[in-house]
């Protein structure tokens, strides 16, 4: 089946470090590109980062320079490093299997069902 | 950054009813960019169309997407009870943004 699992989301200090998971199963993370999208409960989507399948990492401007994208084509998994997180990270973390054709196509095709990140004293 | 600014933020409709919902985009984008996604309640979203108007597989026909420029359009033809869910459209042409949201509800 092809499909993508979150994990690692909890409760968390501010100030504190995750790292979240998403495993995939039923196609390869290393020859497609992948996002992360958060949702701020009772809010809209926000695109978060995406790796390229050439590795390439890219980020929202709200998020650069904490969060760091990353792969592990072994174990076919995508990971999401946050750090000095702040109240405002509080929210469902969704990993996405983006498609895309060069200059052309490019939309989440695939999605997990999310990990919730609360960052709270 | 690119700005996506739905409208409305939210509608009620009866079943059976045509449901438009707009985004603009906040400059120029190539349609193959702009894509929509439904969120039914407390689910992860889901593709409905991509390229502003191909319909991903599995999506009923009464969905259908269109426009050019800054201008587009998620129609649903004929509301049906399942279709109660927040739309949002989505542009990947630089970086990635998704509007604000449409929550659709069955009067």
């Amino acid at each position: 089946e092809v499909q993508l699992v979150e994990s690692g989301g909890g409760l968390i200090q501010p100030g504190g470090s995750l790292r979240l998971s998403c495993a995939a199963s039923g196609f390869s993370v290393s020859t497609n590109y992948m996002s992360w999208v958060r949702q701020v409960p009772g809010q809209g989507l926000e695109w978060v980062s995406v790796i390229y399948s050439d590795g390439s990492p890219y980020y929202a401007n709200s998020v650069k320079g904490r969060f760091t994208i990353s792969r592990d084509n072994s174990k076919n998994t995508l990971f999401l490093q946050i750090n000095s997180l702040r109240a405002d990270d509080t929210a469902v973390y969704y990993c996405a299997r983006t498609h895309v054709q060069m200059n052309t196509l490019d939309y989440l095709d695939l999605w997990g069902q999310g990990t919730l990140v609360t960052v709270s004293s | 950054d690119i700005q996506m600014t739905q409208s409305p933020s939210s509608l009620s409709a009866s079943v059976g009813d045509r449901v438009t919902i707009t985004c603009r985009a906040s400059q120029s984008i190539p349609s193959t960019y702009l894509n929509w996604y439904q969120q039914k309640p407390g689910k992860a979203p889901n593709l409905l169309i991509y390229g502003a108007s191909s319909l991903q597989v599995g999506v009923p026909s009464r969905f259908s997407g269109s426009g050019s420029g800054t201008d587009f359009t998620l129609t649903i033809s004929s509301l049906q009870p399942e279709d109660l869910a927040t739309y949002y459209c989505q542009q990947s042409h630089i970086a990635r943004t998704f509007g604000q949201g449409t929550k659709v509800e069955i009067k």
